[in-house]
């Protein structure tokens, strides 16, 4: 079946550093792929998402790639802040029979130190 | 736009009671909604699917009797933990898709439901 692999964390950076979490998926066709954000104490919020290869979804800063030849969508942002110390969800959505069904990773966990 | 709501957002009940919870989506009507639970420090696991107007789809190893999902309008479903004992404490998520944005789940802020 589907899976997605995330880095494991937790990943603690100071402020203004350089963020990488790497995320790859396995699937039969290819899939839609998602990063969703998670601040402590609630729901996930979308941040970006690729629909097809080459796509790149960017948003507040970050950004990923949908790279169908590493089968990845590594998340990226240039210079992070304290406020991005969430939980960080990549997830995949195949389609087909699985209407609707997201794959997630197993999420990672930043903190953003001043 | 795209908002779903759950509610309550924090409940705390003794253990053998039944527990509802609400998940509304807002602006939009959702043809699909699903219900995840979370772990302390771990990734959603799915519980669910349901269609409007129809039964509910439960993950392998969900008690479909223990967790009660009904979905009957395009914005409204709710998820019933019926006799809730302490191992059902949990942080429950759902989420809804509909005719909004293709391929896109909307997720509400969750419930934290603590059994004593």
């Amino acid at each position: 079946g589907d899976s997605v692999t995330q880095m494991e964390g937790p990943v603690t950076l100071s402020e203004e550093a350089f963020l990488t979490i790497n995320c790859t998926y396995t699937a039969t066709g290819y899939p839609s792929l998602f990063w969703y954000v998670q601040y402590p104490g609630e729901g996930l919020q979308l941040l970006l998402k690729a629909t097809k290869a080459d796509d790149k979804g960017s948003n507040k800063g970050f950004e990923a790639t949908y790279r169908k030849e590493t089968t990845s969508f590594h998340l990226e942002k240039g210079s992070v802040q304290v406020s991005d110390s969430a939980v960080y969800f990549c997830a995949g959505y195949a389609g087909g029979t699985s209407y609707g069904k997201l794959t997630f990773g197993q999420g990672t966990i930043l903190t953003v130190h001043p | 736009g795209a908002v779903v709501s759950q509610h309550p957002s924090r409940v705390i009940c003794k253990s053998g009671t039944s527990v509802k919870i609400e998940c509304r989506s807002l602006d939009f009507q959702a043809t699909t909604m699903f219900w995840y639970r979370q772990f302390p420090k771990k990734s959603l696991m799915l519980m669910a699917t349901s269609n409007e107007g129809s039964k509910a789809t439960y993950e392998q190893g969900v008690e479909k009797d223990k967790f009660l999902i009904n979905h009957a309008s395009l914005t409204l479903s709710t998820l019933t933990v019926t006799s809730a004992h302490p191992e059902d404490s949990s942080f429950y998520i759902c989420s809804a898709t509909g005719t909004l944005v293709y391929n896109e789940q909307f997720f509400g802020p969750g419930t934290r439901l603590t059994v004593l």
